[in-house]
Order: C-alpha cells, then sequence, then structure tokens
C-alpha cells in the first residue's frame, strides 16, 4: 500500500515571493513521483515528474521538485511566484501503474 | 482534439436514476483510468484497463459501480441506481506508460 501526504491545504503567498509545497508518501516499494496542477476551471495537468535519475526535476514554467528517498519526500518549490500560478496543486506516487494521490495544496499568489 | 475528452461535462440526476459516463482516451493510448474526486480531496482510484481487458477494479466502491470499455478505446463507467454520495467529479486519464493525462471530468450531482 502506498499513501501521499500533503502537509499544508492552503498557502497564501505574495507575488514574487518564494514558495515550497510539502509532500511526503509512504511506499513498501520504489515509486514514480508527480506533481499536478489544477488551474480554476481546468483538468489536472502534469507540472512534473521522478522516475528515475537526478532527484531534481524542473518543470517549464519554474517549479522544482526534489525527491529525497530517506526522507521519503517530493517538495515542491518555486523561487518567485506570480498571479498565474495560484492553483491547486497534487502531488501524486505510483508504484504499479495507479497514481494515489495527496489531498491536494491551494496555493493562492496574493498581489 | 488530440487530448482526453469525456462526456457529459456536467450531470445531474435525481436519486435512484442511472448514469453513464464517456471517457474518449488519446488515440494509441494502451491503459485507461478512472478516478472519483470529491471536494477538497484528491482524485481516488477507481479501477483501470489495459487494451479492452479490465485489470483492477479494486477501486469500485460497490457493485452498482462498473465499467467497460470493449474495444479497447471508448470507456464507459456506469453508475446505477445513484446515491447523493455519488456527487463527485468522476476523472479518466489514459497513459502510453508512467505519465497519465488527464481529461476535463465529469461533475456528477444526485439531488
Amino acid at each position: 500500500a502506498q499513501s501521499v501526504t500533503q502537509l499544508d491545504s492552503q498557502v497564501p503567498v505574495f507575488e514574487e515571493a518564494p514558495v515550497e509545497l510539502r509532500c511526503n508518501y509512504s511506499s513498501s516499494v520504489s515509486v514514480y513521483l508527480f506533481w499536478y496542477v489544477q488551474y480554476p476551471n481546468q483538468g489536472l495537468q502534469l507540472l512534473l515528474k521522478y522516475l528515475s535519475g537526478s532527484t531534481l526535476v524542473e518543470s517549464i514554467n519554474g517549479f522544482e521538485a526534489e525527491f529525497n528517498k530517506s526522507q521519503t519526500s517530493f517538495h515542491l518549490r518555486k523561487p518567485s511566484v506570480h498571479i498565474s500560478d495560484t492553483a491547486e496543486y497534487f502531488c501524486a506516487v505510483s508504484s504499479a501503474r495507479q497514481l494515489t494521490f495527496g489531498s491536494g495544496t491551494q496555493l493562492t499568489v496574493l498581489p | 482534439g488530440a487530448g482526453v475528452s469525456q462526456s457529459p461535462r456536467y450531470k445531474v440526476t435525481k436519486r435512484g436514476q442511472d448514469v453513464a459516463l464517456r471517457c474518449d482516451p488519446i488515440s494509441g493510448h494502451v491503459s485507461l483510468y478512472w478516478y472519483r474526486q470529491a471536494l477538497g480531496q484528491g482524485p481516488e482510484f477507481l479501477t483501470y484497463f489495459n487494451y479492452e481487458a479490465q485489470q483492477d477494479k479494486s477501486g469500485l466502491p460497490n457493485d452498482r459501480f462498473s465499467a467497460e470499455r470493449p474495444e479497447g478505446s471508448i470507456s464507459t463507467l456506469t453508475i446505477q441506481r445513484t446515491e447523493q454520495r455519488d456527487s463527485a467529479m468522476y476523472r479518466c486519464a489514459s497513459t502510453p506508460g508512467y505519465e497519465q493525462f488527464f481529461g476535463p471530468g465529469t461533475r456528477l450531482t444526485v439531488l
């Protein structure tokens, strides 16, 4: 069995400030890790993924996440957020095809 | 379009009625997944198919829920004798491997 914990349900932050969205997982086997983003009134979109190789992965819009096996974490970070980053972010883990999602973190960027 | 499509986007039904939710995956994607997402929660796995074969239906809540993918492409999730607790967003995803591509979802409301 696997599970995902997103420690913060709501994260308000001012524009251009840094942000970290926390994600911890538990699994008895090796996993693949994902962050999905859901903008208002839109579907889930893949933001970034860790399958193997470098533990630091980056998205095209400035987000990055680091896979930390010893701490079983995959925290999402961005050094400077924009208003357009306002969305709900879901961390997910996969070991045998199906995805197990966390409960989501609502990131609200304030002007 | 090239993405996953779902229909209807919104469905309002009365308790006790049957509903059928449709998913049209990305062409060529072998695997198709169904998830259910309650308000304020992450998506929860329901079932998945490889081609036309249902590989895992362990997430279906009870025997009122069923799914099929008879020709290995379009899939239908059917809920019989709907109950108010079935109200949720139902999401479909398809994948050629490990990265899942999600459709816009069907918002089901049972009155």
